[in-house]
């Protein structure tokens, strides 16, 4: 069974701070795919980013950036000079490549608060 | 290009009425889901179509939700009778099949309230 875990349940930063939320999985299968997405107050999930488990290279998109890790099954999300436009819950979610079974695994989310 | 769009965004019912939740999928996106997320939680999918049909209704919890996606275009997600547990976001999602694990796009929901 695939699980993600997002122990983060709340965090509060100054804008233009850095701030990192963490996420880890599990899951037995060597194919899968990680997410992240972004939920604002109006309620809509936004796709930020999918990753497949043989790419682990380090992806960057403007202040935006995601550290996926094998070796401690992680995919950390970091947000660099924070704005107060970033304020909303944000989770992390898995899927198992497995053709015809392609369902999302969210975690509970990280409800972050940019204080201008 | 239009996101995914549902209706109504809100709705309170009495217990034990119905209610019925409409999606209309990104143009194009062949699949189609219907998540349920309560607050403070992240959602959990109810099912999945592929065109016209339920692919995965497993955590559709038969006796009292029904779902339906005629054409294979725009779907209905109805529940009778409604329970006060029912209260929550209702989110319809959207993917083009292409082979390997596709990225779902979310509409804003619909939030139910039963009283």
């Amino acid at each position: 069974a695939q699980k993600v875990t997002q122990a983060q349940t709340e965090i509060s930063v100054v804008e233009k701070e850095d701030v990192t939320l963490d996420c880890v999985y599990e899951t037995r299968d060597t194919t899968y795919y990680l997410f992240w997405y972004k939920q604002p107050p109006s309620g809509e999930l936004v796709f930020l980013i999918r990753r497949n488990s043989f790419d682990e290279q380090n992806e960057i998109s403007g202040r935006y950036s995601w550290n996926f890790q094998k070796s401690t099954s992680s995919f950390n999300f970091t947000i660099t000079a924070s704005q107060v436009v970033d304020s909303a819950v944000y989770f992390c979610a898995l899927s198992e490549a497995n053709f015809g079974n392609e369902k999302l695994t969210f975690g509970t989310g990280t409800r972050l608060t940019i204080i201008p | 290009e239009a996101g995914v769009v549902q209706s109504p965004r809100y709705k309170i019912i009495e217990k034990k009425q119905p209610v019925a939740f409409w999606c209309n999928p990104i143009s194009g996106h062949n699949t189609l889901y219907w998540y349920l997320q309560n607050l403070g939680q992240g959602p959990e999918l109810l099912i999945r179509y592929e065109n016209e049909e339920a692919v995965d209704d497993s955590q559709l919890p038969k006796d009292r939700f029904s779902a339906e996606r005629l054409k294979g275009v725009d779907s209905t997600l109805k529940i009778q009778p409604a329970e006060l547990g029912d209260s929550a976001v209702y989110l319809c999602a959207s993917s083009l099949s292409t082979g390997v694990t596709d990225t779902q796009y979310f509409g804003p929901g619909t939030r139910l309230t039963v009283l």
